[in-house]
């Protein structure tokens, strides 16, 4: 059968709070970042990305933060909603690789 | 739709019999991922091919092997499952010379009696 993994630390916000899930990354050279989220029995799926030249970058709901100063990367998300419930990855690229960092479960309460 | 599929979505399989898993896609990428996510896990990558260049990375075992036969299709082989090979495998794509992100199919589930 599947091994035992670990269990991923869990944000838990009520709907219509804002949301602000962490990352560190840990590649200085890395130049790009995408925000993933994977629903249950699904494939990761692109949300926001930011470049290396940036330090902020906005889409509809979801902000992006950067600071490369201290290797960390930020999502938030303005008025959760339930369908917003899933684990969420950061990745960087580095040499044309992308590395996952450890999800976070985004758990809504109605 | 373009999109990435992946066939089966789930797979059961016997301790030490080879499997194949299929991605296939429609988006005309030259790259091709597979990653393999055990639960709770992120992703992790273990060969790519840029077209017909094969990309494996350092501590992918030898177990794991993969075809592309053309543009659309990447397959993934595993010569003898091991009961820690367990896990999500997942496809995903890119246009190397876009800036756009990889995108990802909605894996297959492999289990191991």
């Amino acid at each position: 059968g599947e091994s035992v993994g670990l269990h991923l630390p869990t944000l838990s916000v009520q709907e219509g709070d804002n949301s602000i899930i962490n990352c560190a990354y840990s590649n200085s050279a890395s130049d790009y970042f995408i925000w993933y989220k994977q629903e249950s029995g699904k494939g990761p799926q692109f949300i926001i990305d930011i470049r290396s030249n940036m330090d902020k970058r906005q889409g509809q709901r979801v902000t992006v933060l950067l600071n490369k100063t201290v290797k960390h990367l930020s999502l938030q998300i303005a008025a959760t909603q339930p369908g917003d419930s899933a684990v969420y990855f950061c990745a960087e690229r580095a040499n044309s690789k992308l590395t996952f960092g450890k999800g976070i479960t985004l758990s809504v309460r109605p | 739709d373009a999109m990435v599929i992946q066939n089966p979505r789930y797979q059961v399989t016997q301790f030490g019999k080879p499997v194949t898993l299929s991605c296939s896609q429609t988006l005309n990428h030259n790259v091709m991922y597979w990653y393999q996510q055990k639960s709770s896990q992120a992703p992790k990558l273990l060969f790519h091919y840029y077209d017909k260049d094969f990309n494996n990375e350092a501590d992918t075992p030898d177990n794991f092997q993969s075809r592309r036969p053309n543009t659309s299709f990447c397959f993934l082989d595993i010569r003898s499952p091991g009961l820690g090979d367990a896990a999500m495998y997942l496809c995903a794509t890119k246009d190397r010379a876009s800036n756009q992100p990889q995108h990802f199919g909605d894996g297959t589930r492999l289990s191991i009696l």
